[in-house]
C-alpha cells in the first residue's frame, strides 16, 4: 500500500518563484526521503531527513518533517527551467506491519509533477 | 563508477513469455531492490535483497521472481508475462546496514520499459 501522498499533483510557476510541495504519511517512520525524476528516467535522490530531525538544507532545497502531523514538505527556492520534473517522497516501511525498527524497502506517494515557466 | 545499470532498456513480449531483466551494481551496496512504476502510480516495490543469498518479497511479488548470487547482480524474472506486467521496472540499491534493515538513499537504474501483448 502506498502511504505517501504528495500535494498537489501538478504545479506551474514562473521561473524564479518558489514552489512548494507537501507529503503525507500514515504510519510511523525511520526517515523520510525526496527523489526527483525527469521525464522517461529513473529517480534521484534530493535529501533525507530522519524521523528526529525537522528541518534541513541542501542548496537551493529544504525540507521539513513534522512527524505528529506525519507530514513533510518540500521548498525549491529560485526556481530554474532545469528543475521541471516530477517529485516524489519516500517512506520506509515494513511488508509486516509494525511500527519503527527494520523496514523492508521505500513506499512512494503519486508524485508532483512540477512544471517551471520561463 | 557506472551506478547502477539495466538491461534491456525496451522490451515487447507476448502473453505467456518469460524472460529475464538484469540489473547491476558496483557500489558495494547490500540492499537492492525492484520496482515497478506504473501511470498515475507511484512506485511498488516488487522483491529486494538485504544480500547475497537473501531474498524477499515486496508489495507486488507475484508473477516475478528474483535472485541474489552475487552482491553485484540483481535480475527479475517474468515467469509468464501477463498484459498487467506492462510497466517500466526500476532496479535500486542502497547501503543498508544489516542490523537495522532501514535502506536509505537510493540510487536508481534508468528503468527497462517493458510491453505484454
Amino acid at each position: 500500500s502506498q502511504q505517501g501522498e504528495e500535494d498537489p499533483q501538478a504545479l506551474s510557476i514562473q521561473e524564479g518563484e518558489n514552489a512548494t510541495m507537501n507529503c503525507s504519511y500514515k504510519t510511523s517512520i525511520n526517515n523520510l526521503q525526496w527523489y526527483r525524476q525527469n521525464s522517461g528516467r529513473g529517480l534521484v535522490h534530493l535529501i533525507l531527513i530522519r524521523s528526529n530531525e525537522r528541518e534541513k538544507h541542501s542548496g537551493r532545497l529544504r525540507v521539513t518533517l513534522d512527524t505528529s502531523k506525519k507530514s513533510s514538505s518540500l521548498l525549491i527556492t529560485a526556481s530554474r527551467a532545469a528543475d521541471t520534473a516530477s517529485y516524489f517522497c519516500a517512506t520506509d516501511f515494513s511488508i509486516r506491519g509494525g511500527s519503527g525498527g527494520g523496514a523492508d524497502g521505500l513506499t512512494f506517494g503519486k508524485g508532483t509533477h512540477l512544471i517551471i515557466q520561463p | 563508477n557506472a551506478g547502477v545499470t539495466q538491461t534491456p532498456k525496451f522490451q515487447v513480449l507476448k502473453t505467456g513469455q518469460s524472460m529475464t531483466l538484469q540489473c547491476a551494481q558496483d557500489m558495494n551496496h547490500e540492499y537492492m531492490s525492484w520496482y515497478r512504476q506504473d501511470p498515475g502510480m507511484g512506485l511498488r516495490l516488487i522483491h529486494y535483497s538485504v544480500g547475497a543469498g537473501i531474498t524477499d518479497q515486496g508489495e507486488v511479488p507475484n508473477g516475478y521472481n528474483v535472485s541474489r548470487s552475487t552482491t553485484e547482480d540483481f535480475p527479475l524474472r517474468l515467469l509468464s508475462a501477463a498484459p498487467s506486467q506492462t510497466s517500466v521496472y526500476f532496479c535500486a540499491s542502497s547501503y543498508s546496514n544489516r542490523l537495522d534493515r532501514i535502506p536509505y538513499e537510493q540510487y536508481f537504474g534508468p528503468g527497462t520499459r517493458l510491453t505484454v501483448t
